[in-house]
């Protein structure tokens, strides 16, 4: 069966760093793309980035360029979302997603099959 | 503002039809497929539809969707109390080249 599982909630303040984890389990890891989607509460989805497990290769909406890095270790089969610079609006529900397709497709988004529980970020001071 | 434009509520009676608009541009939903999402309450969101039309095993068929040009639909009939939640379309922008959402809809089964 195919599990994301993100890791637990965080609290940080202004200006730190959060690594949020997604390991997946019940498929094939490097043959799917993951996205990152966060959810500020009472709002809707917005889409952060996209990453190719088969060789590392990423895309982020513009809005986070520079500030979010997403890194994989097949190992774990973990795929991790770094944000730094955190602001108070950074507060957040953020998931990890399953795209349907993966190599040797585009890059791009094809659907999001299966989601992880969400991280709950919190920025405060 | 959302790159895809729906909606923000619809309503309609239990066992009646109700659909959701998602407007876009030739750049996202003019060359790409759509997918929509269903959020329940309190939980990650669920993919309905993908590739304008499709949908995955275990999503009944009361369930639908289309894609004319830049805009796509979709369709539930046949209303239950626990379809109440919010849907989201969702494609790639192919000039932004980034994955894009529309703002949401909350759809309430009076």
């Amino acid at each position: 069966q195919v599990h994301l599982v993100q890791s637990g909630a965080e609290v940080k303040k202004p200006g730190d760093s959060v690594k949020v984890s997604c390991k997946a389990s019940g498929y094939s890891f490097t043959n799917y793309f993951m996205h990152w989607v966060r959810q500020v509460p009472g709002q809707g989805l917005e889409w952060m980035g996209i990453f190719n497990p088969n060789d590392g290769s990423t895309t982020y909406a513009q809005r986070f360029q520079g500030r979010v890095t997403l890194t994989r270790d097949t190992s774990t089969t973990t795929v991790y979302m770094e944000m730094s610079s955190l602001r108070f609006e950074d507060s957040a529900l953020y998931y990890c997603a399953r795209d349907r397709l993966g190599y040797p497709h585009d890059t791009i988004s094809y659907g999001m099959d299966v989601w992880g529980q969400g991280t709950t970020v919190t920025v405060s001071s | 503002q959302s790159v895809l434009t729906q909606p923000p509520s619809v309503s309609a009676a239990p066992g009646q039809k109700v659909t959701i608009s998602c407007s876009g541009s030739s750049s996202n939903l003019g060359n790409n497929y759509v997918s929509w999402y269903q959020q329940l309450p309190g939980t990650a969101p669920k993919l309905l539809i993908y590739e304008n039309n499709k949908r995955p095993s275990g999503i009944p068929d009361r369930f639908s969707g289309s894609k004319s040009g830049t805009s796509a639909t979709l369709g539930i009939t046949g209303l239950q109390t626990g379809d109440e939640a919010d849907y989201y379309c969702g494609t790639w922008d192919s000039s932004l080249s980034t994955g894009v959402f529309g703002g949401g809809t909350k759809l309430t089964v009076l």
